[in-house]
């Protein structure tokens, strides 16, 4: 079964310091990832995809993440983060085992003091 | 814009009831599903349908049921509720096809206190 990994379960940066969140999973196959985002008392909204070529994808609100195949990881990452990336996000992700529905990480709290 | 909408966004159930939670979307999508969010656990699939009265166990089935007897409408019902189910629920939809990797499109959540 595929399942995902979040280490950092709670994160404090300060504003302008740089982001990385792990994200690994443990499906040995073809995999489709994501990176999901919910703010404050707001419902899970998506900040990007990775379905397949450039393994550098880029979202919304300068987030990027990198899919390095052969460390089965999927890290998100953002070079100067602002008071207002105060969020938590989950990383998903879909084996192409026909399973037709995500199989999320447990999520990062991320709290940037300003 | 793609709008789900979660019929209550807090509910005080007790324990031994069986409890309804509704959940609407207005994008004429296929697919859609049933997470509980906790605390330190992310959000777990309890339940997700690809079709009208189509549904699929997910990883925590266990103590509920769905119905979808419409496109638009994922119902999860609570057999007989325990102080265990507290807990946030999402439902979120996404279109199917012949693509399995939609994103998905949440609600807001519905809070569920079991005492």
């Amino acid at each position: 079964a595929q399942s995902v990994s979040q280490h950092n379960h709670h994160v404090i940066l300060s504003e302008a310091a740089s982001l990385e969140l792990g994200c690994n999973y443990s499906y040995g196959g073809t995999v489709n990832l994501f990176w999901y985002v919910q703010y404050p008392g707001q419902h899970l909204q998506l900040l990007l995809k990775y379905f397949s070529g450039d393994p550098l994808v880029k979202g919304i609100k300068g987030f990027e993440a990198e899919f390095i195949k052969s460390k089965f990881s999927f890290n998100l990452r953002k070079p100067s983060v602002q008071w207002s990336d105060t969020a938590e996000y989950f990383c998903a992700v879909n084996a192409n085992t026909g399973r037709r529905a995500l199989t999320f990480g447990s999520g990062t709290r991320l709290q940037v003091q300003p | 814009d793609v709008k789900v909408t979660q019929s209550s966004r807090y509910l005080v159930k007790r324990t031994g009831e069986k409890v309804f939670l509704e959940c609407v979307q207005d994008m004429d999508h296929e697919n859609m599903f049933w997470y509980r969010q906790d605390p330190g656990l992310g959000l777990r699939l309890i339940y997700f349908s690809y079709d009208v009265k189509m549904k699929e166990k997910g990883d925590i089935p266990e103590g509920y049921s769905v119905s979808r007897e419409k496109k638009e409408r994922f119902s999860l019902i609570l057999e007989s509720a325990s102080t265990n189910q507290t807990s946030m629920y999402l439902c979120a939809s996404s279109w199917g096809g012949s693509s399995y990797n939609s994103p998905l499109h949440f609600g807001n959540g519905t809070r569920l206190t079991v005492t």
